[in-house]
């Protein structure tokens, strides 16, 4: 089956632990992208990558770091220096575009990891 | 950042009703998208519109891109049970996607 995994589904860490959230997809799409969900509000960008290597900040990206060391795999690690890490966290792919200013190529999402933070 | 305004926030509605949602923005889209999430999941793409005036059909969905490409509707015709969820409108490009906070479709029997 052709799709995106993230995992686990659920997890809980301690207050000014570091925690790595795991987005893997077999889609051989070259764009990959991290977004954070609060209940009540839509999805807020936190991290994306058009290519192997290389990667963006998005608009919520204090208190987060990536890697993108292979295609397939994007891992998100919440860091000790984010205020408020309890949420819903979903993974995207896309093919990549052309144009990077403005062109849209649909976006796969993963079933998202909820994290709370005890 | 841009801003995507939806409305309403909820919505109560029968079984069998008509719904309509819509989104506004300050600036020009290129894309408009919506999306549809049920709880504890992924949002899932439902219909993307890349022109200004396009209408564009998905079963019982059909949404509008707006002439002036800053507003967009979905509208649900004869809603079913499985509609429930959270309606989200979306601008689309390559740097990511910027969401509207969603309508939360709610369907009494």
């Amino acid at each position: 089956d052709g799709g995106i995994t993230q995992s686990p589904k659920y997890l809980f860490r301690k207050e000014g632990q570091n925690v790595t959230l795991s987005c893997e997809q077999n889609l051989n799409h070259d764009a990959m992208y991290w977004y954070r969900q609060d209940p009540g509000q839509g999805l807020r960008l936190i991290y994306y990558s058009q290519i192997v290597n290389d990667f963006q900040k998005g608009d919520i990206a204090e208190g987060y770091s990536v890697s993108r060391e292979k295609k397939e795999s994007f891992p998100l690690t919440v860091t000790s220096a984010q205020k408020n890490p309890t949420a819903f966290y979903l993974c995207a792919s896309s093919t990549r575009s052309r144009n990077a200013r403005s062109s849209y190529n649909e976006q796969f999402f993963g079933p998202g990891t909820r994290l709370t933070v005890l | 950042g841009q801003q995507l305004n939806q409305s309403p926030q909820s919505m109560f509605i029968q079984e069998g009703e008509d719904v309509s949602m819509n989104c506004t923005s300050s600036s020009i889209f290129n894309t408009w998208l919506w999306y549809k999430q049920d709880p504890g999941e992924g949002p899932v793409l439902l219909i993307a519109l890349y022109k200004a005036g396009e209408l564009t059909s998905n079963g019982r969905l059909t949404a509008q891109f707006g002439i002036t490409r800053k507003d967009s509707f979905l509208n649900i015709s004869a809603s079913i049970p499985s509609d429930v969820g959270i309606y989200f409108c979306a601008r689309g490009g390559a740097d990511g996607l910027t969401f509207g906070k969603g309508t939360h479709l709610i369907i009494q029997p």
